[in-house]
């Protein structure tokens, strides 16, 4: 099974919000990744898991706050957003064996998050 | 830094016809590199990857592409289009395979005409 799971397919959120983006995964996977994709864009990385420590964040506000509670599970909170990250929010999950490049990434089928 | 360079926003082919879809690549070191679809509201599915050895990579739908050092290329070809191929084409980098996340070009929409 290669499925990478997301909950909720659809948000929609006012700027005063808090809510929370959920991935799973059970492939037995070590690495997680949050990417954000807007519109007609390639999607771009968020951040990085690797082994439920937080390897890679680039330069995301922080009102974006990821967190990684098991090896299966990745969370991206959201607290006062603007219209502006309005997007397609990827998740996608790796083996990850410690410096192995023959890692495939393996994405969930998004959330589509709308901020009024 | 490591970057890819897809040529073409648009392509367009007859069904039927050959696919190829460009993309180039810059890196400092070996790059691995991959090519995904994006079916409209879906995630992104892999194609095919080459990380090192064979040069010719074989993926899923009878797609295939080419490693080439000289050229700094790794376009993506199909012999024979078929309507269901129609969507968003992604190239993408990785200086260390899966750790570090991946690098997207910019993506080619790929029209099928019947």
């Amino acid at each position: 099974d290669t499925e990478v799971t997301q909950t909720p397919k659809h948000l929609v959120m006012g700027m005063t919000n808090k809510k929370s983006l959920k991935c799973e995964q059970h492939m037995g996977h070590r690495a997680m990744y949050w990417y954000k994709q807007k519109a007609k864009k390639p999607p771009e990385l968020m951040f990085v898991y690797s082994y439920e420590k937080l390897s890679i964040n680039e330069s995301v506000p922080s009102r974006f706050s990821p967190e990684c509670p098991n090896s299966s599970l990745l969370n991206l909170h959201l607290h006062a957003l603007q219209p502006e990250d309005s997007a397609l929010y990827l998740c996608a999950s790796s083996q990850s064996q410690q410096g192995d490049s023959t890692d495939t990434q393996y994405f969930g089928p998004g959330t589509r998050l709308t901020v009024l | 830094a490591q970057s890819v360079t897809q040529l073409g926003s648009h392509v367009s082919v007859s069904e039927g016809a050959l696919v190829l879809l460009r993309c180039n690549y810059s890196s400092s070191v070996p790059p691995y590199l991959f090519w995904y679809v994006q079916y409209p509201n879906q995630g992104l599915q892999l194609l095919l990857k080459y990380t090192t050895g064979a040069t010719l990579v074989k993926g899923i739908n009878g797609f295939e592409a080419e490693f080439k050092k000289s050229e700094t290329s790794f376009h993506l070809t199909k012999p024979s289009a078929h309507m269901s191929d129609a969507a968003e084409y992604f190239c993408a980098v990785s200086a260390k395979g899966g750790a570090d996340g991946l690098t997207f070009g910019k993506g080619t929409h790929l029209i099928i005409q019947p």
